[in-house]
């Protein structure tokens, strides 16, 4: 089993769509995650850290983790062209997910 | 802030030779730097980590002789590709974690590396 599991996807939304991006994780010590951006052959940009259990808010950018059942997810309100990357969620220790490849379509 | 540079932003040589390449924290210190690779395609693998003043901690199956680290101050590690080959081309990318900071990381833009 992987340490941390993503849909590579693709997954593809309508502009101004809710995009919901999830992730699960092995390791229930695990404590803290990140979801990062990627561009096509450009370096991860940090979005959002979760710690704690529940929803954290930050813009057009939500994530929610649930250490009991092990997930973490991203939601991305308003979605925009410009957010078509791939995501990774990453625990710490850093461990990648595969990265879920997301397509905003105008 | 935490902007992290990469040198060079690409490189290509010999099979054979060496190819040393710098990660830098541009506007603050890190006590610690990590150093990536990826394939095409497929997502970031750690090869190590690198503390200011000691050894780098190497991931399982990754040569430490054959991927050199230093990390001689808190702005600064590099990573040596010694007698690189064709399957040592990749993308590489550091990333560094702010001493004064959280648990977060921040990438450099990365050095493609084409080994012929």
């Amino acid at each position: 089993q992987k340490e941390v599991e993503q849909n590579s996807g693709p997954l593809s939304v309508p502009e101004g769509a809710i995009a919901s991006l999830n992730c699960t994780y092995s390791d229930r010590g695990s404590q803290s995650f990140f979801w990062y951006r990627q561009y096509s052959g450009k370096s991860p940009e940090l979005i959002m850290s979760i710690y704690s259990n529940g929803d954290k808010e930050d813009g057009r950018f939500t994530a929610q983790l649930n250490k009991a059942s092990q997930y973490v997810s991203l939601l991305i309100r308003d979605s925009q062209p410009s957010d078509s990357a791939t995501y990774l969620c990453v625990r710490v220790p850093m461990r990648f997910g595969a990265g879920t490849r997301l397509t905003v379509k105008p | 802030g935490a902007v992290v540079s990469q040198h060079p932003s690409r490189v290509i040589c010999k099979s054979g030779t060496s190819v040393k390449i710098e990660c830098r924290s541009l506007d603050f210190q890190a006590t610690t730097m990590f150093w990536y690779r990826q394939f095409p395609k497929q997502s970031l693998m750690l090869m190590a980590t690198s503390n200011e003043g000691s050894k780098a901690t190497y991931e399982q199956g990754v040569e430490k002789d054959k991927f050199l680290i230093n990390h001689a101050s808190l702005t600064l590690s590099t990573l040596t590709v010694t007698s690189a080959h064709p399957e040592d081309s990749s993308f590489y990318i550091c990333s560094a974690r702010d001493r004064t900071g959280g648990r977060e990381q921040y990438f450099g833009p990365g050095t493609r590396l084409t080994v012929t």
